[in-house]
């Protein structure tokens, strides 16, 4: 079944303390990134890829890392959470890497964080 | 500064009835334009989308309309039915982004 999977799917953590998310996906897409939901502001980009090893600021990307090392994973690490990263986080993938966001973009189920 | 906005955080709608979904966007490179609807406890998933050189994109009972001259896009849902209660966004993409609005919670009622 052609999916992304989230892991942990929920999270409580305190401040300071890093950790990562994981997010894999098993249709060879190229272009992976990862969103956080916020209540009234929607999603929100944090980081992208392209391809392996190449990486992208997205809108909202101070806090948080990412690394593409191979072409079905697309970890997410918070060095040192801060209260304000609790969030609802979610990694998507598609296949290509087209402008325009033509093809399908699928995304995993969700990571609740809460940093206290 | 919301560059894609959905002014409607809810709207509510009869079963069999038409919902309409509101976006309205402010950046004119944006050139497709997508819709999302999500369940709770799962990832968005993709409904129906439009390119800026049209007006209209039909899809069964989802049809998109565009104006790029007020910057405005819909969503009609006809008929509603209650398997359609979820939040939808709407997305603006271009160079490499795609843009959400904040997201408006649709609730059909039997």
């Amino acid at each position: 079944e052609a999916q992304v999977t989230q892991n942990p799917r929920y999270l409580i953590t305190v401040t300071g303390k890093k950790l990562t998310v994981t997010c894999s996906q098993n249709m060879n897409h190229e272009y992976m990134s990862w969103y956080r939901q916020d209540p009234g502001l929607g999603l929100r980009q944090i980081y992208y890829s392209m391809n392996v090893e190449v990486t992208d600021k997205g809108d909202v990307p101070e806090g948080y890392k990412v690394s593409r090392k191979e072409k079905r994973n697309f970890p997410l690490i918070l060095e040192s959470p801060s209260p304000n990263q609790t969030s609802l986080y979610f990694c998507a993938s598609r296949l290509t890497t087209g402008g325009a966001f033509t093809d399908t973009q699928y995304f995993g189920p969700g990571t609740r964080l809460t940093v206290l | 500064d919301q560059q894609v906005k959905q002014n409607s955080p809810s709207l509510s709608v009869q079963e069999g009835r038409i919902s309409i979904l509101n976006c309205d966007y402010t950046n004119s490179m944006f050139d497709y334009f997508l819709w999302y609807k999500k369940y709770p406890a799962e990832g968005p998933t993709f409904l129906i989308s439009i390119s800026s050189i049209k007006d209209k994109n039909e899809d069964g009972r989802f049809t998109v309309f565009l104006n790029k001259s007020a910057k405005h896009l819909s969503l009609h849902i006809v008929p509603s039915q209650p398997g359609d209660s979820a939040v939808y966004f709407c997305a603006a993409s271009g160079a490499q982004k795609l843009v959400f609005g904040q997201g408006t919670r649709l609730t059909i009622n039997p």
